[in-house]
This record gives structure tokens, sequence and C-alpha cells, in this order.
């Protein structure tokens, strides 16, 4: 079956301007993750939404940074503002959220501000 | 705060040796620990996991022991191929309101032919 897809692969933007990152979840996933990493860097939680509950924002490093989920489905992360420091890959991924269960990642957008 | 830590950057392994991928964690209430390989391009595939009331873990090539006393675990590669170059990741779930997986920094593995 299909996979967790994301769009666009990579995006060039220029400092200031604002981007939205998407994802697409494995059908049937109620768990769906934002993760980036930067060069060099582990994985570093963003957010993540579970069924119809309150996201888990706690992984925002500021307030341009925000994400939707609609319909349970696919979400949006959007960066306001763009500046140099948020040039990384953005990872989605999503799960069963079954106790422990693994998460499934799609090949994550490539950001790179100028 | 790093709650999961791979302390080895890089590793280099001749092909059919063993490869040994280190992890170390502070939090003693992780019940759960995986580990996931990373190509270039692609996002990070899931490849083995372990209970904490485990302290080994086995599938094919791919074995994952847990320490529980020294909070450590390693995933061994045995025979190693050069298919298996990739960057690790461990990571362990922290039930926090939410399922909130910790990620350590990565170990790149390149297999040697």
């Amino acid at each position: 079956g299909a996979g967790v897809s994301q769009s666009p692969s990579n995006k060039v933007t220029e400092k200031g301007k604002d981007v939205e990152l998407r994802c697409d979840p494995i059908s049937g996933h109620t768990a769906l993750y934002w993760y980036r990493q930067s060069l060099g860097q582990g994985l570093e939680f963003l957010i993540y939404f579970q069924g119809n509950s309150a996201p888990d924002k706690s992984g925002l490093p500021s307030d341009r940074f925000s994400a939707e989920r609609t319909g349970g489905s696919v979400s949006t992360l959007t960066i306001q503002r763009t500046q140099q420091e948020d040039s990384a890959v953005y990872l989605c991924a999503s799960s069963t959220q079954r106790g422990g269960s693994p998460l499934h990642f799609g090949n994550g957008t490539r950001l790179t501000v100028t | 705060d790093q709650q999961v830590k791979q302390n080895s950057p890089s590793l280099s392994v001749q092909e059919g040796r063993i490869s040994i991928l280190n992890c170390d964690y502070t939090n003693s209430m992780f019940d759960y620990f995986l580990w996931y390989k990373k190509y270039p391009a692609e996002g990070p595939t899931f490849l083995i996991s372990i209970s904490s009331i485990k302290d080994k873990n086995e599938d094919g090539r791919f074995t994952v022991f847990l320490n529980k006393s020294a909070k450590h675990l390693s995933l061994h590669i045995v025979p190693s191929q050069p298919g298996d170059s990739a960057v690790y990741f461990c990571a362990a779930p922290v039930l926090s309101g939410t399922y909130k997986y910790i990620f350590g920094t990565g170990t790149r593995l390149k297999v040697l032919a």
C-alpha cells in the first residue's frame, strides 16, 4: 500500500517568506508527527496529532511554526517569515498509535532558506 | 536534555564482519526501544525493536541487545553488507500525554566491500 507522502520534496525560499509543507499519512493511521533534521543533528520532535485530540505542540521552536491536520488525515506545516536557521529536512510520520508502534516516515521536504 | 544518546557519529566495517551500533539512554521509564535506518534523501525506516522486559531480540542479520542496568542498547549486524551503509537512529517513545518518540543523533555506518 501507499506510504507517507510529503510534498514538495525540495523547497528553496527567501528569508522572510512563508512556506507550507504537506503530509499525506498512511490511510487509517490515527497519529501523525512532524520532525525536523538539521545538518548533522538528530531528529527533533516538532508536533504530534492524535485523532481528534488537541495536538502536542511542545516541540515547535517558535510561534512562526504552526501545523494543521484536516479531517484527521492530511497535515500542513506552515513556517512564517522563514529564517536561515529553519533550513532542514522536515519529516512527517504516521502510526497506528498502539503503544510503542513504530513510526512510518515520508521521504521529507528539504527546506533551504537563502 | 538528550535522553537518547548515540556517541559514535560514524563507524566503518569490512563486509562480512560484525557491525555494532551503540545507544545510551537516561530515562529509566522508557519501556520500548526502536532502531531506524536512513538512506540519503529518504525517510527513516523501522528496522527492529525491543521491549524493556527482554534483553535480546533477533531478526535475521539484526539483533538488538538491551542492558537495563547500564541503560544501554546495541544493534548488531552480522554479517555486514555494503547495502547496510546508512545512518542508524535509536529511538524510544515517551508517554507524556502522548507518545513522543525521542531519537538519538544517529550513527553513520559504512560497510566497505
